[in-house]
């Protein structure tokens, strides 16, 4: 069974850099393609951005500027970065798996989220 | 930036059935498949339907979901106070480089 779970400050001043950490048991990094997903206290889902199976990264165009996502395979991790951030940012912050079939991709196991406020 | 929409809220009594609209565009629902997933208050989300209309292990088989041309839909039948939850759907979309894109989320409530 995946398990993920994630790491990091639960709070941050405007313009720093957050730095959020996926650890993954049951299943390796190495395979799959995992992500990132965030929700704003009260509000909807957006997805962030993945890192693939051979290391291959993607993100959401309204946030690719400040994303970096990189993952470490020794220690079956994944991490995000996010440059400069406002209080926009402030949200419940989840890493996801995506699995798949013939027809496309589905995040079928999530980490139960972290809370990142930022606040001055 | 696409989003796909769907209504607000929905609402229905014990034993009703309950349908959720999710709306997009030829470069997200039109190309893609949709899923789903159902969100209890404080909790993760849940993968409820993938693929437009399979259902993952242990997904009672009151939930259905559909998908015609730009559009989808998630059906609740025999709907139970269990059920009351944040419901959204998603699927790729193929513009710039692609990117997943989330509806706007909708509130059921069992009255």
């Amino acid at each position: 069974q995946v398990q993920l779970q994630e790491s990091g400050p639960g709070l941050m001043k405007p313009s720093e850099t957050l730095s959020l950490t996926c650890t993954v048991s049951g299943g390796s990094i190495s395979s799959s393609y995992w992500s990132w997903i965030r929700q704003p206290p009260g509000k909807g889902l957006e997805w962030i951005g993945y890192i693939s199976d051979t290391g291959s990264t993607n993100s959401n165009p309204s946030l690719k500027s400040r994303v970096t996502i990189s993952g470490d395979t020794s220690k079956n991790q994944f991490s995000l970065k996010l440059r400069s951030v406002t209080a926009a940012d402030t949200a419940f912050y989840y890493c996801a798996r995506e699995d798949y079939d013939y027809s496309g991709g589905y995040f079928q196991h999530w980490g139960q989220g972290t809370l990142v406020t930022v606040s001055s | 930036q696409s989003v796909l929409t769907q209504p607000p809220s929905a609402s229905g009594t014990p034993g009703q059935r309950v349908t959720i609209s999710c709306s997009g565009s030829s470069s997200n629902i039109g190309s893609n498949t949709v899923n789903w997933y159902q969100q209890l208050p404080g909790t993760a989300p849940k993968l409820l339907i993938y693929s437009n209309n399979q259902r993952p292990s242990g997904v009672p088989d009151r939930f259905s979901g559909s998908k015609s041309g730009t559009s989808a839909s998630l059906a609740i039948s025999g709907l139970q106070s269990e059920d009351e939850a944040d419901y959204y759907c998603t699927a790729w979309d193929d513009s710039l480089n692609g990117y997943y894109v989330f509806g706007t989320g909708t509130k059921v409530t069992v009255l």
